[in-house]
């Protein structure tokens, strides 16, 4: 069975600066995608950004990109320049590719408070 | 309307009472699923939808948790007996198609079991 840990339940950042939010999964599967999604208080849960197994090349959106470490199973995002509306529940999820679609397995969270 | 829509947004009921929670999706998303998040916690997969068939129900805890999407567009979510235990915001979310894992999430539905 997959797994995956977020090890920082609560982070915070000022305003301007840059923010690393860390998570490992553990997995006996090659083929799967990796996940953040971004959780603002009282809004719906979207997507930030994905991560195909497969590519070496790390994956970037904007202000966001990720550290993609397949051998040591870990998957961190860094938010550059961050802003206000960063604050929110960042979850990490995995899902495995040819398995159950949507069957995504997500950590517990890490909650981000973005400081003017 | 243009985002996925979820109904009661909270929902207070009483220990062995039945729930129905309904969804609807964005228009012309063929793929549904169903997630529970209890407090604290990520959101844990319950069932999958591809069209008006459930594609992958191993997620509902158990035979009290059922769900339907008759037509391959609006969904319930139905919980006979309810237990303490069900206390959680169930998110309703949709894609294009499956295998992407981009899924668009509604605000949820705040189930409290007294």
């Amino acid at each position: 069975a997959q797994t995956v840990t977020q090890s920082q339940p609560e982070m915070s950042v000022q305003e301007a600066e840059t923010v690393t939010l860390s998570c490992t999964y553990d997995t006996s599967e090659n083929n799967y995608y990796l996940f953040w999604y971004k959780q603002p208080p009282s809004r719906q849960m979207i997507l930030v950004i994905r991560q195909e197994a497969y590519k070496q090349q790390n994956a970037t959106e904007n202000r966001f990109s990720v550290n993609f470490q397949k051998a040591a199973k870990s998957f961190s995002l860094k938010i550059s320049d961050s802003q206000l509306g960063d604050t929110a529940m960042y979850f990490c999820a995995f899902m495995k590719l040819g398995g159950s679609q949507g069957n995504l397995i997500f950590g517990k969270g890490t909650k981000l408070s973005v400081k003017p | 309307g243009a985002g996925v829509s979820q109904t009661p947004s909270n929902k207070v009921t009483e220990k062995g009472k039945y729930v129905e929670l309904r969804c609807d999706p964005i228009s012309g998303h063929t793929a549904l699923y169903w997630y529970r998040q209890s407090l604290g916690q990520g959101p844990e997969f319950l069932i999958y939808f591809q069209g008006t068939g459930a594609a992958d129900d191993s997620g509902l805890p158990n035979d009290r948790f059922f769900a339907v999407r008759p037509e391959g567009s609006v969904s319930t979510l139905k919980i006979q007996r309810t237990e303490r235990g069900d206390s959680a915001v169930y998110l309703c979310a949709s894609s294009f198609g499956p295998n992407t894992g981009e899924l668009f999430f509604g605000e949820g539905s705040r189930l409290t079991v007294l």
